[in-house]
């Protein structure tokens, strides 16, 4: 495809229960972030790869919380021991790059994944 | 601690008339800034971004300002049409992380 793609679009799980979620960056795209966005709220960062760097996990609010990303594709994002204040829409982005001094390189999101804890 | 603050969580506008969102920051180590355009079920789109070194850029409807000293941009679109109603993060970056404000849902009433 030609954009960022997720799965699921939506996720109902009971709380205690472990999720996956998956984005599909776009080919090509070395860059790939997580966001978590709860309701009413911005766009809170999660974590960060970057092409085969040891990734950024400093806004992973939990242990439960853990990404992957295998070389410059697929991502998964999982939750471990679901709890309530575990939902939201969760984001990838990915980008050609990561933004250097002065510059910019357009980051493209995907839908998100809407996770509702029970 | 938020590093990047939209304090209008809404805005409604006539068609036609001028929209402007703000967006204020703390951390004088951003330069670049950007505004996303989100509607519902859908991911946010780059909208427009600024470079720390400008003061103003313009691309059709939309103009970004820029000012340091204040660590304040505002996002003007003229003339406000019914289709520019979502919601508006800005956001900045200084490394290879960018920060979201929380948003401004912006109606354009027609």
């Amino acid at each position: 495809g030609a954009g960022v793609s997720q799965s699921p679009s939506n996720k109902v799980t009971e709380k205690g229960k472990d999720v996956e979620l998956r984005c599909d960056p776009i080919s090509g795209h070395t860059a790939l972030y997580w966001y978590r966005q709860r309701l009413g709220q911005g766009l809170e960062f999660l974590i960060y790869f970057q092409g085969n760097s040891a990734p950024d996990k400093s806004g992973l609010p939990s242990d439960r919380f853990s990404a992957e990303r295998t070389g410059e594709s697929v991502s998964t994002l999982t939750i471990q021991r679901t709890q309530q204040e575990d939902s939201a829409v969760y984001l990838c982005a990915s980008s050609l790059g990561p933004p250097g001094r002065g510059s910019y390189n357009e980051q493209f999101f995907g839908p998100g994944t809407r996770l509702t804890v029970l | 601690d938020q590093q990047v603050k939209q304090n209008s969580p809404s805005l409604s506008v006539q068609e036609g008339r001028i929209s402007i969102l703000n967006c204020d920051y703390t951390n004088s180590m951003f330069d670049y800034f950007l505004w996303y355009k989100k509607y519902p079920a859908e991911g946010p789109t780059f909208l427009i971004s600024i470079s720390s070194i400008k003061d103003k850029n313009e691309d059709g409807r939309f103009t970004v300002f820029l000012n340091k000293s204040a660590k304040h941009l505002s996002l003007h679109i003229v003339p406000s049409q019914p289709g520019d109603s979502a919601v508006y993060f800005c956001a900045a970056s200084g490394t290879y992380k960018y920060i979201f404000g929380t948003g401004t849902r912006l109606k354009v009433l027609a």
